[in-house]
């Protein structure tokens, strides 16, 4: 049985960096074609990419938030950490931790996020 | 904003068929995922790669894609298919991944 579980502060100040952990069972985070994307969903907004970290290590980073973010993976651990720099109140925001695959499919490559965990809501306010 | 363009809302009635599409250039090179999610849960996955659906969701729900557009089909809508859609795939560059905007899915 896949789960995931984000934890980290429910509220963070401005300016300061906001550490949320997803902790994951059910999979390895070696487990070949397999990671672990961040994604936020302001209140009433949409759903926003932000990172992922496959089993082999590779990142990618949201364009516009890749100054700001870092993803790391402990995999004897089964966590995946993502650290967020200079917080402001637009970033309050619902956080979740999915898993990723990668799979090729007649002959384009698929990526789609089939387990997610609860949320965590982060309000940024002083 | 994103590269991946949704209609921010459509209605269909009960038992009819309803299709939600996603357009963007990525979708020449990449397949759609679909996500499903309804006030205060999380997104679940409804539909990856060509046209596969996960254990667990109905047979009503299917994909397909045709040049930039990527398109959900619900034949036969249900009230509990009453949610937000959210499609997401790689962006023009190949090195991201972003959502479209969300359909607002309403089954009247």
């Amino acid at each position: 049985q896949v789960t995931l579980k984000e934890s980290g502060p429910v509220l963070v100040k401005p300016t300061e960096t906001l550490t949320l952990t997803c902790t994951v069972s059910g999979f390895s985070l070696s487990n070949a074609r397999m990671g672990v994307s961040w994604i936020r969903q302001p209140p009433g907004k949409a759903l926003e990419w932000l990172a992922h970290i496959f089993w082999n290590d590779e990142k990618s980073y949201s364009t516009s938030l890749k100054s700001r973010l870092t993803i790391s993976k402990d995999t004897s651990k089964s966590q995946v950490v993502l650290t967020m720099t200079n917080m402001d109140p637009v970033d309050t925001a619902t956080y979740y931790c999915a898993r990723i695959a990668s799979r090729f499919i007649a002959g384009r490559q698929a990526y789609y996020f089939d387990y997610w965990g609860q949320g965590t809501l982060v309000t940024v306010s002083s | 904003s994103s590269e991946l363009t949704q209609d921010p809302a459509v209605s269909v009635a009960l038992g009819q068929t309803v299709r939600i599409t996603c357009q963007g250039d990525s979708l020449r090179s990449y397949y759609a995922s679909w996500y499903q999610q309804k006030p205060g849960q999380a997104p679940i996955l409804v539909i990856y790669g060509k046209n596969n659906r996960p254990s667990g969701i109905p047979d009503r729900f299917s994909g397909s894609s045709s040049g930039n557009t990527a398109s959900l089909t619900i034949t036969g809508a249900q009230a509990e298919d009453e949610a937000d859609y959210y499609c997401n795939s790689r962006d023009s560059s190949g090195n991201h991944l972003e959502f479209g905007g969300g359909t607002k899915l309403t089954v009247l």
